[in-house]
């Protein structure tokens, strides 16, 4: 079966660092484009990053130089290394796969985030 | 970056409506549009890739259609398990992007 499992959400404080980790199982992630989507509560989907399966990786604007994305090919793992937490990241956090252009077919449940004093 | 807008916000329907979400983007995405259904507490889920190709496993109820800069999705019959709130996203580029979101409810 398909799937994909996020773990590492929590309670951080503010300037904090928090990595988040997205098991997948029933495929391989080092051969697909993966992503990390959040939604803050009662609000919409917001897109954080993809990791190419060439290895290339983007960012929202919201992320960049904080967050980084990576993949641990060995234990078909993706992860998000998060830096220099502030509120405005308290999320859910959900990992998904994006297959060639085609829209992202695959998500996990997510795992939540909160950045809170 | 490009913005992604979708109408209405709220959408009452009964069941059996023909229903029409639109989804505009502030510049062109040619056909580069996804479509996502999100239920309360729970992942979304793809409906709609290269803004007309349903997923597989999607009813066909279900159709978009668009290029350049203005989308839609239909539900051609609603049913019960279709109240929801569905979501656009745009992938021409990075950042992507997705629509506010249009919550269908009863």
């Amino acid at each position: 079966e398909v799937q994909l499992v996020e773990s590492g959400g929590g309670l951080v404080q503010p300037g904090g660092s928090l990595r988040l980790s997205c098991a997948a199982s029933g495929f391989t992630v080092s051969t697909n484009y993966m992503n990390w989507v959040r939604q803050a509560p009662g609000k919409g989907l917001e897109w954080v990053s993809i990791i190419y399966s060439g290895g290339a990786t983007y960012y929202a604007d919201s992320v960049k130089g904080r967050f980084t994305i990576s993949r641990d090919d060995s234990g078909n793992t993706l992860y998000l290394q998060m830096n220099s937490l502030r509120a405005e990241d308290t999320a859910v956090y959900y990992c998904a796969r994006a297959v060639a252009y085609n829209g992202m077919d695959v998500w996990g449940q997510g795992t939540t985030v909160t950045v809170s004093s | 970056d490009i913005q992604m807008t979708q109408s209405p916000s709220t959408l009452s329907a009964s069941v059996g409506d023909r229903v029409t979400i639109t989804c505009r983007a502030s510049q062109s995405i040619t056909v580069w549009l996804a479509w996502y259904q999100q239920k309360l507490g729970k992942a979304p889920k793809l409906l709609i890739y290269k803004s007309s190709t349903l997923q597989s496993g999607v009813p066909s109820r279900f159709s978009g259609s668009g290029s350049g800069t203005e989308f839609t999705l239909t539900i051609s019959s609603l049913q019960p398990d279709d109240f929801a709130t569905y979501f656009c996203q745009h992938y021409n580029g990075f950042p992507w992007t997705f629509g506010q979101g249009t919550k269908v409810e009863i």
